[in-house]
């Protein structure tokens, strides 16, 4: 079965510069949630999108901003990288049903801040 | 506090005992539960949902929800080396947005 898709895999970049990470949900998933997860810690979540319009909204810092597209793939845009953005970043995907929307992670993208 | 709370860990079992995870959340209006299992550096992979009171199985594995108690756990029969991983908690608030425990570092041992 078809899976989330994220690119890059990795990802190194210096501080001060911007990064886009990508996510492709699974097909006919309409819903598409961001996480990032430091070294030893669990998933926090960023911000999801339901139908190209953004449904709800965590930890984001304000450097970030992100978009669901007509296709319904996602891109995260991340600006003025900071040492503290090193991790790895995971889209997940969801058919939106009135419950449970169970989620299904893509394999991340871990990215390095220098 | 966070809004989900696992033990830590690290939780080490026998081949072929049961273990037994543990999840405690804060919000009653807490709607889906989820178990995941993440191995180092992989994404996490969903094992179990549970929406209803009682008891939920699937193969080796079995999902409890207790609302009441605000508790969801998970049972892992005739565990395997296999089974070693980070198992994480999460809990839906409105069948979207779904906040993690920091997740039990389990070991099964041949």
């Amino acid at each position: 079965a078809a899976g989330v898709i994220q690119s890059p895999r990795h990802l190194i970049k210096e501080k001060r510069e911007t990064a886009t990470l990508k996510c492709y949900p699974i097909p006919r998933h309409d819903t598409v949630y961001w996480y990032q997860q430091g070294p030893g810690q669990d998933p926090q979540f960023l911000i999801s999108f339901y139908e190209k319009m953004q449904s709800d909204k965590g930890s984001i810092p304000d450097r970030f901003s992100a978009q669901q597209f007509s296709d319904y793939h996602s891109e995260l845009n991340m600006s003025s990288l900071e040492l503290g953005d090193s991790a790895l970043y995971f889209c997940a995907s969801s058919k939106r049903a009135p419950t449970p929307a169970e989620q299904y992670f893509g394999p991340g993208t871990r990215l390095t801040v220098t | 506090q966070k809004e989900v709370e696992q033990n830590s860990g690290p939780l080490s079992v026998p081949e072929g005992a049961i273990a037994s995870l543990n999840c405690t959340y804060s919000d009653r209006g807490s709607q889906s539960f989820f178990w995941y299992r993440q191995y180092s550096g992989k994404s996490p992979e969903l094992i179990m949902f549970i929406y209803s009171n009682g008891d939920k199985e699937d193969g080796r594995f079995t999902a409890q929800l207790n609302k009441a108690s605000q508790y969801v756990s998970l049972l892992i029969r005739d565990s395997q080396p296999s089974d070693s991983a980070t198992y994480l908690c999460a809990v839906s608030y409105n069948n979207n947005d779904m906040r993690f425990g920091a997740g039990t570092r389990l070991t099964v041992k041949p």
